[in-house]
């Protein structure tokens, strides 16, 4: 079955280096929607990806969809300890489907 | 709070229990997706819903799970003859009109323990 892969599954860093996650499919992706998950609580929607090459910045963060459409990154730049979290990406078939996360990037900060 | 709300926020049984599992969506979207977490992992689709209509069920839902959503509104997921393998955090999701955004909505989960 389709299955979307990220890597690092862990990345731990000195608070005000940056933080990139990489997320990986072997088959095309449809749209590729982005979450960060806090310790303890649920995912949060940050954003969705559509296009091939698409890139979106949401402050310190920035998003990449790749040109043939099987992977994607989120960059953070200067990170915080409130950056802190799993990020997940999610593979979304349809607008009207299923959507397959992968499994997450677990990022932690040293102070 | 995403305006999603999930009952009981806890629930432990022992194995061979049922148990019922309750989510109130945000009330204009008609999407609702079921998603099981377990530690480490990424929510693990379950099922979803149009309406009140079940669309798609993962082929990895065995027959002692099944989720209905009656009037297309508040869903409910029920697993019978727990076993300890169903530990884990079910999520619920709200979504909008397709076309509408495509955004999920979380609901803070409902955390089972089969002892």
């Amino acid at each position: 079955g389709q299955q979307v892969m990220q890597i690092p599954q862990y990345q731990h860093v000195q608070e005000g280096e940056d933080f990139t996650t990489y997320c990986n499919s072997s088959t095309t992706l449809s749209n590729i929607q982005w979450y960060k998950q806090r310790p303890g609580g649920h995912p949060v929607f940050l954003i969705q990806l559509v296009k091939s090459g698409e890139v979106k910045k949401q402050k310190r963060l920035t998003f990449q969809f790749g040109e043939a459409k099987k992977n994607s990154s989120l960059h953070i730049t200067a990170t915080q300890t409130t950056d802190v979290g799993t990020y997940f990406c999610a593979d979304s078939y349809s607008s009207a489907s299923k959507i397959i996360f992968g499994s997450g990037t677990r990022l932690s900060i040293r102070p | 709070d995403t305006g999603v709300s999930q009952d009981p926020r806890h629930k432990i049984t022992k194995r061979g229990q049922n148990v019922t599992f309750r989510c109130d969506p945000i009330s204009e979207h008609n999407r609702l997706y079921w998603y099981r977490q377990t530690l480490g992992q990424g929510p693990e689709f379950l099922t979803y819903f149009q309406n009140e209509a079940q669309l798609e069920k993962s082929r990895l839902l065995s027959d002692r799970f099944s989720a209905e959503r009656p009037k297309g509104s508040f869903s409910t997921l029920e697993i019978q003859r727990t076993e300890q393998g169903d530990s884990a955090m079910y999520l619920c999701a709200s979504r909008g009109t397709s076309g509408r955004g495509d955004e999920q909505y979380f609901g803070p989960g409902t955390r089972l323990t089969v002892t």
